[in-house]
């Protein structure tokens, strides 16, 4: 069963606006999240993370917001640039420090 | 620095045959992934060496996957025989054990005709 899920398969967005990308989980004793982004024939880089114990993490135009409660994690990209176009996987580390990732969210930012 | 380096990128095998993937996680790096990535999914765990040890192969299909890692660095991913389902992007990545972030090599496409 897919504990980490990314319900938009895709999302375009006009260049200078902002890009957010959702991401659900169901597996509350996840202590720790991470956002990583793929171009094609490339591996997933790392791109921002969050602790449980927060509720925001920010560097420069992109921010990850954790809302425990709701069990929901978004990452902003403000503004969006033609650069950021890639594939997005949220992820999540329970406590054993295995990692669970989602299915992914294609961004598109169009010029 | 060096990322993590994997080979062969690419790989077309013929179903029953075997196959290996290699990968050189970065430098000083004590923990080693490989992951499995379908098409239109997320990378789905298959083992997690701690150093020598595998401390998670829960997901390892036992019956024809293989894995090693040898004095705690580099790192053997094996498939015999292979079959059709097989073919998916082979990912590595390491990481310090205490740190969250994992590290990607590039993956290995695996092609089973």
């Amino acid at each position: 069963d897919q504990q980490v899920k990314q319900n938009s398969p895709s999302l375009s967005v006009q260049e200078g606006r902002i890009s957010i990308l959702n991401c659900d989980y169901t597996n509350s004793m996840f202590d720790y999240f991470l956002w990583y982004k793929k171009y094609p024939a490339e591996g997933p880089t790392f791109l921002i993370s969050i602790s449980s114990i927060k509720d925001k993490n920010e560097d420069g135009r992109f921010t990850v917001f954790l809302n425990k409660s709701a069990k929901h994690l978004s990452l902003h990209i403000v503004p969006s640039q033609p650069g950021d176009s890639a594939v997005y996987f949220c992820a999540a580390k329970d406590t054993g420090n295995q990692f669970y990732f989602g299915t992914g969210t294609s961004l598109t930012v169009i010029p | 620095e060096a990322g993590v380096v994997q080979s062969p990128r690419y790989k077309i095998i013929e179903k029953k045959q075997p196959v290996a993937f290699w990968c050189n996680p970065i430098s000083g790096h004590n923990t080693l992934y490989w992951y499995r990535q379908n098409l239109g999914q997320g990378p789905e765990l298959l083992i997690r060496y701690e150093n020598e040890e595998a401390v998670d192969d829960s997901q390892l299909p036992k019956d024809r996957f293989s894995a090693e890692r040898l004095k705690g660095v580099d790192s053997t991913l094996k498939i015999q025989p292979a079959e059709l389902g097989d073919s998916a992007v082979y990912l590595c990545a390491s990481s310090f054990a205490r740190y969250n972030e994992q590290f990607f090599g590039p993956g290995t496409r695996l092609t089973v005709l």
